[in-house]
């Protein structure tokens, strides 16, 4: 069974940067994995941020980025806003299934 | 304005099946694909599958693969998907998710509880 990683909580100060990072069990992530990223408040659903993993949606805030780091994908937030706290989710496709990390608690504090 | 509406909440007993639909508007639903996620409360989300709207082709969660049908009607824009043999541990939110294909996702439905229970 395919398990993805993530940071079960990272804490970051306004206007800090912070990066997430997903890691398959499979071994290195790629562009082939085709990475997602979605960001989650309680009580609402998700909403994309990233796919493919470096492209934005024309919602997602320019401090928002994404990209492949040491074999893992990785979702970097620069110049960290109060309402960025969230959970953050990625997503990864093994050629036709999908499956989900566990989820980054983001606290900005 | 891109929007999937969801069906309302549902209270189901075990070993029955609920079907849930999704509403697609504002976007050709025709050339998209189609994902279905739940999310248990406190739970991480979980992939359940997707369905490429053009051709009917499916992928389903092996976790899934017996019990979940996805399926949808292009005349009304509209995506289902049926869960069967129910259990208590099927109590989650069911989101439906569009995108342009099977490995992208863009937005998401506003989410449908199912709560299972006897």
């Amino acid at each position: 069974q395919t398990v993805v990683t993530q940071e079960p909580s990272l804490t970051v100060s306004p206007g800090g940067t912070v990066t997430l990072t997903c890691a398959s069990s499979t071994g290195a992530v790629t562009s082939g994995y085709y990475p997602n990223w979605f960001q989650q408040k309680p009580g609402q659903a998700p909403r994309a941020l990233i796919y493919s993993t470096s492209n934005k949606h024309s919602w997602t805030p320019a401090r928002f980025s994404g990209s492949l780091l040491g074999g893992k994908a990785a979702l970097t937030l620069s110049g960290v806003q109060p309402e960025d706290e969230a959970e953050y989710y990625c997503l990864l496709y093994y050629g036709g299934a999908h499956v989900f990390g566990g989820g980054t608690k983001l606290t900005v504090l | 304005q891109m929007q999937l509406v969801q069906s309302g909440p549902e209270v189901k007993k075990p070993g029955t099946s609920v079907k849930v639909s999704c509403k697609a508007s504002g976007f050709t639903f025709t050339s998209s694909a189609m994902q279905w996620v739940r999310q248990a409360r406190g739970q991480r989300l979980e992939w359940i599958g997707w369905i490429v709207v053009g051709s009917g082709n499916t992928n389903y969660a092996q976790k899934f693969q017996e019990r979940v049908t996805i399926t949808r009607d292009m005349s009304t824009s509209t995506a289902y998907m049926e869960l069967s043999s129910l259990r208590s541990e099927d109590t989650a939110v069911y989101y439906c998710a569009a995108g342009l294909h099977t490995a992208m996702v863009t937005f998401w439905g506003q989410g449908t509880l199912v709560t299972v229970s006897s």
